[in-house]
């Protein structure tokens, strides 16, 4: 059984404020590594595939690296706004199968 | 939004009884996963289809089953239900089966087995 484990399991920042959280998977079999961001009542949405050790990524103010010989990703967001609540899912892809983790679900204080 | 649809959006089956989901792809992709996602858990994979033919299965029975159609729509069967199905479910297109194409995602339908 694959453990892809996140954490923290809840977060809250406030607004302007700065925060990361992490994603841990298993070291071998690594194919790719998937974050998503899930909002309330809606799809999840994709936001980075990372394939290569010490990859960076980044799309306005979330940003993402990777660390496949340690096993553990970071997500990273500049500046928080009220638009960044959501459940931010990442998954591991090995074994032919894409597998989650639980989420962290981060809440802005305005 | 993504242009993964699902269908029906909610839907309350008893004990015993069959249920099948549907799930429309994003154009021109030929790959589709499904996912459970019960309360407090990320979606589990439960198996992926790859144009037409299954492509890799999660640790679920065989009395969950899908098909993928010509235009790359897909079904999820789920035969004898049982209370622990109760869940969301997921479907996600991709351009292509392997792990670098991101998933598209539809809104999902909640089965509730009573």
């Amino acid at each position: 059984i694959l453990n892809v484990e996140q954490s923290p399991q809840s977060l809250h920042v406030q607004e302007g404020d700065s925060t990361n959280f992490t994603c841990s998977f298993p070291s071998s079999n690594f194919y790719a590594l998937h974050w998503y961001r899930w909002e309330t009542a809606k799809s999840p949405e994709a936001l980075f595939v990372m394939t290569l050790n010490g990859d960076e990524k980044k799309k306005g103010r979330i940003s993402a690296t990777l660390n496949t010989k340690e096993g553990y990703s970071y997500l990273y967001i500049k500046g928080s706004q009220p638009e960044d609540s959501a459940t931010y899912l990442c998954a591991f892809f090995g074994n032919e199968k894409l597998t989650f983790g639980t989420g962290t679900r981060l809440t802005i204080i305005p | 939004e993504t242009g993964v649809t699902q269908s029906p959006t909610h839907l309350i089956k008893t004990r015993g009884q069959q249920v099948t989901l549907r799930c429309s792809s994003q154009s021109g992709h030929n790959t589709v996963s499904w996912y459970q996602q019960a309360l407090g858990q990320g979606p589990q994979f439960i198996f992926q289809y790859y144009r037409e033919e299954e492509n890799g299965r999660g640790n679920f029975p065989p009395r969950f089953s899908g098909l993928q159609f010509p235009n790359y729509s897909s079904e999820l069967n789920v035969n004898a239900l049982e209370l622990d199905d109760s869940a969301l479910y997921l479907c996600a297109s991709s351009l292509d089966r392997t792990s670098v194409y991101e998933q598209y995602f539809g809104p999902g339908t909640r089965l509730t087995v009573t």
